[in-house]
């Protein structure tokens, strides 16, 4: 099955310092891949789409130059958090679109559990 | 406007009884529905998925789904369930080619022995 992968799993950071995650899709092109966030016991929130090699669609009300977001190849994108706030800890999840004929499914990284203290 | 709805956010059953979670979707476009499973620390598995065809669809893990367009639902089924089934599963609803996925809330399943 479609494999995606997610770097660092875990990461506790300072308040003020940034933060890269790394979403891979190991075994499938993807032109497109989601980030989420979510919160304890809850759904998840889509944060922003990123288009390989084009800008990111982000939802509202999500800050845009906070969560900036690269989809730099078929395989790879980052969300990097800047200036990280105790808010901004959360458990963020990606996803890669595989739309080879006759999918088109998403499938999820294991996540990636920040903590900014 | 899209939605879905997932009824029960919590259910308990014995292991070895037989299992259905419930997901109703509000969809304006030809759904492509999926159940996900999540557990503690992890990412969302996918269980399955139906694009067309045979209403009745498989999963892994010993699942299976049925979709029902005129109840607008896609419940979640398992005959036995084991005590690793104890997670949260989640219902999705998309379209081909669009971008959306829309979630529902979850529901966790407890699982005693």
């Amino acid at each position: 099955g479609a494999v995606v992968s997610q770097h660092p799993s875990w990461v506790i950071c300072k308040s003020g310092t940034s933060v890269k995650i790394e979403c891979r899709s190991l075994d499938f092109q993807a032109t497109t891949m989601f980030w989420y966030r979510q919160f304890p016991k809850q759904s998840l929130m889509l944060m922003a789409t990123s288009n390989e090699g084009s800008k990111a669609t982000y939802e509202q009300g999500v800050e845009k130059d906070k969560f900036l977001i690269n989809h730099a190849s078929l395989t790879l994108s980052t969300l990097t958090v800047t200036s990280a706030h105790p808010e901004d800890s959360s458990f963020y999840i990606c996803s890669a679109r595989d739309t080879k004929p006759p999918t088109d499914t998403q499938y999820f990284g294991p996540g990636t559990r920040l903590t900014v203290l | 406007a899209q939605s879905v709805t997932q009824p029960d956010i919590h259910i308990t059953v014995s292991e070895g009884a037989s299992l259905e979670l419930r997901c109703n979707y509000s969809y304006g476009a030809t759904p492509y529905l999926f159940w996900y499973v999540q557990s503690p620390g992890q990412g969302l598995q996918l269980l399955l998925k139906y694009f067309s065809g045979d209403t009745l669809v498989q999963g892994i893990k010993g699942f299976e789904a049925e979709f029902k367009r005129s109840q607008s639902s896609f419940n979640l089924r398992k005959p036995s369930v084991h005590w690793s089934d104890a997670a949260e599963y989640f219902c999705a609803v998309g379209s081909f080619g669009g971008n959306q996925f829309y979630f529902g809330t979850g529901t966790s399943l407890t699982v005693i022995p």
